[in-house]
């Protein structure tokens, strides 16, 4: 199986600051990364996928870089509504893997 | 309104059973590749299993492969998960989640990735 390994697993940030959060797999998976956020008590919320895709909807302060093995997901300017939980997730493979997830919280 | 729901979480007992059901709304259901996907207890998120539009394609975690049958209804626009032997580490909430889907001028594209959840609903297994 392939293993998502994301970094930092958790940091703290202020609104304005930029923030980077990255994922490395243990092979490669092309391109297929996707990001995921999660408020607590609630569902996971796709924001990108394949790798830079910005779903419809999702605001442009996120965006999504990286090949093979190194994956980062950057959000430009961070905002009240943006600590939470994020999720990387490779689908390269059939069995489907989550990074372990790094949590995003006010400094 | 477009949504999924979940329903049929429970307390059980370790070696029990549990039938999840995910019934879909406001989307055409058969045309959606579908998985489950679980979060233990303050922890994070485990892809459970995935089944494709015709039910052609299936697969499963190596966590619960032989134990758990995922299926689908496309004429009931659900999904379903049967839960088999089950151990205390398979307690967690189970969302269900489709996997998104492109309209292009050349038609649709297939997309691994689940832009769609459900609210999920709460397994418990425990003596």
């Amino acid at each position: 199986d392939i293993q998502m390994t994301q970094s930092p697993s958790s940091l703290s940030a202020s609104v304005g600051e930029r923030v980077i959060i990255t994922c490395r797999a243990s092979q490669t998976v092309t391109t297929h990364l996707n990001w995921f956020q999660q408020k607590p008590g609630k569902a996971p919320k796709l924001l990108i996928y394949a790798t830079s895709s910005l779903v419809v909807g999702v605001p442009s302060r996120f965006s999504g870089s990286g090949s093979a093995t190194d994956f980062t997901l950057t959000i430009t300017s961070l905002q009240p509504e943006d600590f939470a939980t994020y999720y990387c997730q490779q689908t390269y493979t059939t069995l489907r893997t989550f990074g372990q997830g790094t949590k995003v919280d006010m400094k | 309104e477009v949504q999924l729901v979940e329903s049929g979480g429970a307390l059980v007992q370790p070696g029990g059973s549990l039938r999840l059901s995910c019934a879909a709304s406001g989307i055409t259901f058969s045309l959606y590749n579908m998985n489950w996907v679980r979060q233990a207890p303050g922890k994070g998120l485990e892809w459970v299993s995935y089944i494709s539009d015709s039910s052609s394609t299936i697969y499963y975690a190596d966590s619960v492969k032989g134990r758990f049958t995922i299926s689908r209804d496309n004429a009931k626009d659900s999904l379903y998960l049967q839960m088999n032997s089950l151990r205390d580490e398979d307690t967690a909430i189970y969302y269900c989640a489709r996997d998104m889907i492109q309209v292009l001028i050349t038609g649709l594209k297939h997309h691994n990735a689940m832009d769609l959840w459900g609210q999920g609903t709460t397994v418990t297994v425990s003596s």
